[in-house]
């Protein structure tokens, strides 16, 4: 079973187009983090949201909370080439982040230029 | 400024050899987490240890594998009696105190013949 579901799993879009990405579950988690990974490598932190109806603000990239702390999402607006690969958001439960994280499948960005 | 270490990067083994997986945390990191990749999975939690303990298992098999972080040295993930399924990325994350976020390593490409 999965506990955070992501979707779209692909998204293949042209340069210049916005996007979304979804993170749900139906589960209460402490804190929800998005890694984004490239081939071959490892996931890279992009941002750590705690607080029930958070946004941050990365460049291009709008990461939001859940009020109720059970989902959240990624908005790239004008995306660029440089933005494609692997989007994971993976949540921590408890007190605090020392325990094991829950990953979402992922999903594949392509943007063309 | 190095970040997490594993080695090797990529592992062949036949059948039923021993695999051994190396990862050197942050510097002064003493958390270590291990998560397997399958193809177009998230990550899959297995085991989170901290310097000579092992706190979490539960995500691994209770056969073949087992996982150590002993005082000096590397972590260790080691597999034995290899089967064709557990090809994988196995990737591990370390951690320097609560609230933090884990950081990733580049991962192990274990492939099975």
């Amino acid at each position: 079973t999965q506990l955070l579901e992501q979707s779209p799993q692909f998204l293949s879009i042209q340069e210049g187009e916005n996007l979304t990405v979804y993170c749900n579950s139906s589960s209460v988690f402490s804190s929800l983090q998005w890694y984004r990974q490239e081939p071959g490598e490892g996931p890279v932190l992009l941002v750590t949201v705690v607080t029930g109806g958070e946004v941050k603000k990365l460049k291009r990239l709008t990461f939001q909370f859940g009020d109720a702390r059970k989902d959240s999402s990624l908005h790239i607006t004008a995306a660029q080439p440089g933005d494609t690969g692997l989007y994971l958001c993976a949540g921590a439960m408890g007190s605090s982040t020392l325990g094991r994280l829950y990953f979402g499948r992922g999903t594949q960005l392509t943007v063309w230029p | 400024n190095a970040g997490v270490m594993q080695n090797p990067r990529h592992l062949v083994r036949r059948r039923g050899q021993e695999a051994r997986l190396r990862c050197s945390p942050m510097k002064g990191h003493s958390h270590v987490y291990w998560y397997r990749q399958l193809p177009e999975e998230g990550l899959k939690f297995m085991v989170y240890l901290q310097k000579e303990n092992i706190i979490d298992e539960s995500g691994m098999p209770k056969e073949r594998f087992s996982a150590e972080f002993p005082k000096e040295g590397p972590s260790i993930l080691r597999i034995q009696q290899v089967v064709r399924g557990d090809s994988a990325a196995y990737f591990c994350a370390s951690l320097g105190q609560a609230n933090q976020p884990q950081h990733f390593g580049d991962g192990t490409r274990l492939s099975i013949l």
